[in-house]
């Protein structure tokens, strides 16, 4: 299972954009990367998934370089509803099913 | 479409007892996996099953156990609980094609 290191927290003012980066350095070619939030007391929620390059949903974006040793969520314009705590996660739960492991996260706080 | 339903929300036993978690995953899918959220251990994967067999088992002991019925929900249970089982039980459901986990609230089981 790839391991992921990403900062265990970070700290932002509303209206700016944050970056999280995420270090996945022995990803499989399989393995999809994905960004989950989770607010105290409620399960995880999915943000953005991606395989390669650049994927841009409605709430965030997800870049990936080439390599795919790293991606970064990036978070435009952040609220302060956007405190919550963001995993990195990297992994396939097609086929052989759910092998998928949560890191630490980073706990991101956004202050007025 | 109703989502990932977890019963109960809260839960108090003691020592000794067990407990048994109940999971609804949303409709249509047949892959349920549970996770329980301690604050120093995080996130961590404690079983997955798929067409009521077990697909994929985390590193916990034979207290822990799990079963799905045929409508896929599912249940876990666990025997003679002690202290350090006090957590955040997850339960997250997917498609077998899709790459995306849907988690519940959680019961969050405390045990004295």
């Amino acid at each position: 299972l790839a391991k992921t290191t990403q900062p265990i927290s970070m700290d932002s003012y509303e209206g700016q954009e944050v970056n999280i980066t995420c270090s996945h350095n022995n990803i499989a070619t399989n393995d999809y990367i994905t960004w989950y939030q989770q607010f105290p007391s409620q399960g995880p929620r999915f943000i953005i998934q991606g395989y390669k390059t650049k994927v841009t949903n409605e709430v965030a974006s997800l870049f990936i370089p080439a390599d795919r040793k790293s991606s970064t969520l990036s978070l435009p314009r952040v609220s302060l509803s956007d405190t919550a705590v963001y995993y990195c996660l990297v992994g396939s739960i097609t086929g052989g099913g759910n092998k998928l492991t949560f890191g630490t996260g980073t706990q991101l706080k956004v202050e007025l | 479409k109703a989502g990932v339903t977890q019963t109960p929300r809260y839960l108090i036993k003691t020592r000794g007892q067990q407990v048994t978690l109940s999971c609804s995953p949303i409709s249509g899918h047949r892959s349920v996996s549970w996770y329980q959220q301690t604050p120093g251990q995080g996130l961590q994967f404690l079983f997955e099953y798929f067409s009521e067999t077990q697909r994929n088992k985390g590193n916990f002991p034979g207290r822990f156990s799990g079963r799905q019925f045929s409508n896929s929900r599912s249940e876990m249970n666990v025997s003679t609980l002690e202290l350090g089982d006090s957590a955040l039980y997850l339960c997250a459901s997917s498609l077998p094609t899709a790459e995306k986990l849907f988690f519940g609230s959680g019961t969050q089981l405390s045990v004295l």
